[in-house]
């Protein structure tokens, strides 16, 4: 059964900062991991998908980079700003695609 | 364009009520997911749609629990006879496909069993 793993569960960093958010899998038969942000009583905001064959993705600030034989995915943040500050979560399909499995989650804190 | 669309955005009922939750997704999206969010859980699956068939409906956690997507676009998710363990964040997720696309989530519905 995949478990999905994030640490830590708490950030708490100085505005400008650069930062690594840890996850890990336990089953490397992965399709896709995909990386969300959530700010308090809101859904959830997709900001990086990577394909099991890719080793990264970037979107501006934000660099995710995925090992898949260790089971690991780290995502970076850049030069952090207190507008940063939300939950992230990390999610894995298996390898049929479909449902997501998620992580609990890294509340992340960037103080001016 | 618009994005994942959920109805209601807060709903308080007794235990015992049957209560319907509601998800309009990004028109043209053939895939629909429903996830559930609790203090103690995380976020959890509930249900997979392609279409208007669901190959997954592992997730529903009793058979007090049912959804169904018609026209292949808004689908609702129905609890029967609430009871207070359902109280969570009921979200739903749309993709133009299943497996290797994108998912995006709607906002939400926040349901209180009293």
């Amino acid at each position: 059964k995949q478990e999905v793993t994030q640490i830590p569960a708490a950030l708490s960093v100085p505005e400008g900062e650069n930062l690594v958010l840890n996850c890990s899998f336990t089953d490397s038969a992965i399709y896709n991991l995909q990386w969300f942000r959530q700010d308090p009583g809101k859904g959830l905001t997709s900001l990086l998908l990577i394909q099991s064959s890719q080793r990264e993705q970037t979107s501006g600030r934000l660099n995710a980079s995925l090992d898949k034989s260790s089971g690991r995915s780290t995502l970076y943040i850049a030069a952090s700003q207190p507008g940063d500050s939300a939950t992230y979560l990390c999610a894995v399909t298996g390898n049929q695609g479909g449902k997501l499995i998620f992580g609990q989650g890294t509340e992340l804190s960037v103080k001016p | 364009g618009a994005g994942v669309s959920q109805s209601p955005s807060n709903k308080v009922t007794e235990k015992g009520k049957d209560v319907e939750l509601r998800c309009d997704p990004i028109s043209g999206h053939t895939a629909l997911y429903w996830y559930r969010q609790s203090l103690g859980q995380g976020l959890e699956f509930l249900i997979y749609f392609q279409g208007n068939s669901a190959p997954d409906k592992s997730g529903l956690p009793s058979d007090r629990f049912s959804a169904e997507r018609t026209g292949g676009s808004v689908s609702t998710l129905t609890i029967q006879r609430t009871q207070q363990e359902d109280s969570a964040v009921y979200l739903c997720a749309s993709s133009p496909w299943g497996g290797a696309y994108e998912q995006f989530f709607g906002p939400g519905t926040r349901l209180t069993v009293l």
